[in-house]
């Protein structure tokens, strides 16, 4: 069965610290790992990555994929308060149809 | 510049109901997808949906559940005869392309189901 398991699964950190989210999986077919930024609200697009070793950056959020030992991270410097939300790690594993498969999430609170 | 359009976006039903969840893509988008998302759990896939066609519907129950997104107007899932356990946030999201071709999925804020 495909599954894709985040950790931890929450997380309190001080503003200023550097986070890492971990996100592991196991699907057939993959194609693409998929981190979304869930706040109260619609989960927001954040990092695609297809290809092993090619770091994405956005501002403070970067992201890597190692599809040999099938997992990627998500990492966030000098975390704001604004940072705070529930991450979510998804699997596009093709198939007749593209749909993603999508851990539980990492609850990051960022304190003052 | 409109983002996905989900209505309404709380909706409370008593047992043997039916609820009906609308959802108007992004602007262009032809690809819908419908997922559920139960308490403390993930997102999980119900239904992929391109314009008048049900392309995957793999994640959705057989019974009681139907998906459509007819060539005008919006996508509807519908739950027939709801029960408790169809309570449930329910998310619309859309995309330009297929996601395995490089399209970024689009997410609606959701409509949360409530079965009393």
């Amino acid at each position: 069965e495909d599954k894709v398991v985040q950790s931890p699964l929450s997380l309190v950190v001080h503003e200023g610290d550097t986070v890492t989210l971990n996100c592991s999986y196991e699907v057939t077919n993959f194609r693409s790992l998929l981190w979304y930024k869930q706040e109260k609200k619609a989960p927001t697009f954040l990092f695609m990555l297809t290809s092993s070793g090619i770091e994405k950056k956005s501002g403070r959020l970067s992201s890597i994929l190692d599809k040999k030992e099938l997992f990627s991270i998500l990492n966030i410097t000098a975390t704001q308060t604004g940072d705070s939300a529930i991450y979510l790690c998804a699997v596009d594993y093709g198939g007749t149809a593209s749909k993603l498969t999508f851990g539980t999430g990492t609850r990051l609170q960022v304190t003052l | 510049n409109a983002g996905v359009m989900q209505n309404p976006r709380h909706l409370v039903r008593r047992r043997g109901q039916e609820a009906r969840l609308r959802c108007s893509p992004m602007k262009g988008h032809s690809h819908v997808y419908w997922y559920r998302q139960l308490p403390e759990e993930g997102l999980k896939f119900m239904v992929y949906l391109q314009k008048e066609n049900i392309i995957d519907e793999s994640g959705m129950p057989k019974e009681r559940f139907s998906a459509e997104f007819p060539k005008e107007g919006p996508s509807i899932l519908r739950i027939q005869q709801v029960v408790r356990g169809d309570s449930a946030a329910y998310f619309c999201a859309s995309s330009l392309a297929a996601i395995g071709n490089t399209g970024e999925l689009f997410f609606g804020e959701g409509s949360r189901l409530t079965v009393l």
